[in-house]
């Protein structure tokens, strides 16, 4: 079992859709990224959380740390949203070392 | 332009070749990660460093090896090519170790 679960894998929505992508770890977690890697190939960070809830534009991301669990959510849904969308998540391991760990990825495609 | 340089961007090189990859941070940020992508694995964290010590190691093989330099830029050599290194080759920097990271754009190593 991976360390870090992401669902779904693929999501098709249409324009203007609310849309939610989950992110499950099992593992102690000193923080947890979302990353969106764009169809040319390019990643941008989106947010980085240890706790609670961050919102930028029209983007919102959650965690809760007891249930191991993160959630992306995108209102108002954009054909521009189009791309994959990544869970990473930091452990710090016994040596006071980070260790990163990236979930496999959820491609979203926005139909106009 | 997201501040983080990685050169090349392209390369095309034989199995049993050695290649150096370089990747300049955003101005400021003093850690320095890099990050392997390929098509069956996802993204793989190899190694960080942190003004120029490293912090933490990651799916590195020993084939492969990084330093950063004083002026914090650094360099990922990969040695003994296979063709299973045919993969995207990522940079990231942040500020400090726990921080949000900057990508840069990548290089697309094929190896034939």
């Amino acid at each position: 079992k991976n360390e870090v679960e992401q669902s779904p894998q693929n999501l098709t929505a249409q324009e203007g859709e609310f849309i939610t992508i989950n992110c499950s770890y099992s593992v102690g977690i000193s923080a947890l990224h979302w990353l969106q890697q764009h169809p040319g190939g390019g990643i941008v960070s989106l947010f980085m959380l240890s706790s609670g809830k961050k919102k930028h534009g029209r983007l919102i991301a959650t965690i809760n740390i007891q249930e191991k669990h993160s959630s992306l959510h995108i209102t108002a849904s954009h054909p521009r949203d189009s791309a994959v969308y990544i869970c990473a998540v930091k452990i710090m391991n016994s040596g006071g070392y980070q260790k990163v760990t990236f979930g496999i990825g959820t491609k979203l495609q926005v139909i106009p | 332009d997201s501040g983080v340089t990685q050169t090349p961007k392209h390369l095309i090189t034989a199995t049993g070749q050695r290649v150096t990859l370089r990747c300049s941070p955003r101005s400021g940020d003093l850690s320095v990660y890099w990050y392997q992508q390929s098509l069956d694995q996802g993204l793989q964290f190899l190694i960080q460093y942190y003004n120029g010590e490293e912090r933490a190691k990651g799916n590195i093989l020993e084939r492969f090896s990084a330093q950063q330099f004083p002026d914090l830029h650094s360099e990922l050599n990969l040695s003994s090519l296979e063709l299973g290194d045919s993969a995207l080759y990522f940079c990231a920097s942040s500020v400090q170790p726990g921080g949000g990271y900057t990508f840069g754009s990548g290089t697309r190593l094929t190896v034939v």
